[in-house]
């Protein structure tokens, strides 16, 4: 069965440090995405990056940056130089191809407060 | 739409009583969904729309909770003699492909259950 970890509940950093929030999945299918999202007060969900399970390769997009390991089942996003407008909560997702990648299937997120 | 729309934003309602939450995706997207999410949880996921027909309701947790899209565009979400346990932020995302694409979101929901 599929499942997504945050262990990470709650992180608070003051402005223009760096940080990473952690997240591990379990999945049996060899086929999958992950993903992040962002949830501002808002409510709203942002979405901030997919990956597919073949493409290992780091990305990196302006001050956000992710790190995929299969060997470890983790795909852990860094932000660098944090801004307030940063705080909000984190959540790693995961589809599989045996669900048609239809279901993401969330972890309980992170809360992020960048103080300034 | 330029985003999916939710209405209302906010339900407050009195146990055994009936509701109706509405979802308005983005023009023109085929695939739409429904997730709940309860205090300090992440989304969970209720059931998945790909045109008219719910092509996937396994996350509904019993037969109290219905979903339609009748023309394929905006759907509503329909919760029958509402528990307490069902108060949570109802989220609507719809997506143009068949998933694994990374849905649009709307804000969502909040049904209190009181």
């Amino acid at each position: 069965a599929q499942k997504v970890t945050q262990a990470q509940t709650e992180i608070s950093v003051v402005e223009k440090e760096d940080v990473t929030l952690d997240c591990v999945y379990e999945t049996r299918d060899t086929t999958y995405y992950l993903f992040w999202y962002k949830q501002p007060p808002s409510g709203e969900l942002v979405f901030l990056i997919r990956r597919n399970s073949f493409d290992e390769q780091n990305e990196i997009s302006g001050r956000y940056s992710w790190n995929f390991q299969k060997s470890t089942s983790s795909f852990n996003f860094t932000i660098t130089a944090s801004q307030v407008v940063d705080s909000a909560v984190y959540f790693c997702a995961l589809s599989e191809a045996n669900t048609g990648f239809q279901k993401l299937v969330f972890g309980t997120g992170t809360r992020l407060l960048v103080s300034p | 739409g330029a985003g999916v729309s939710q209405t209302p934003s906010n339900k407050v309602t009195e146990k055994g009583k009936y509701v109706e939450l509405r979802c308005d995706p983005i023009s023109g997207h085929t695939a739409l969904y429904w997730y709940r999410q309860s205090l300090g949880q992440g989304p969970e996921f209720l059931i998945y729309f790909q045109g008219t027909g719910a092509a996937d309701d396994s996350g509904l947790p019993n037969d109290r909770f219905f979903a339609v899209r009748p023309e394929g565009s905006v759907s509503t979400l329909k919760i029958q003699r509402t528990e307490r346990g069902d108060s949570a932020v109802y989220l609507c995302a719809s997506s143009p492909l068949k998933g694994g694409y990374g849905y649009t979101f709307g804000s969502g929901t909040r049904l209190t259950v009181v």
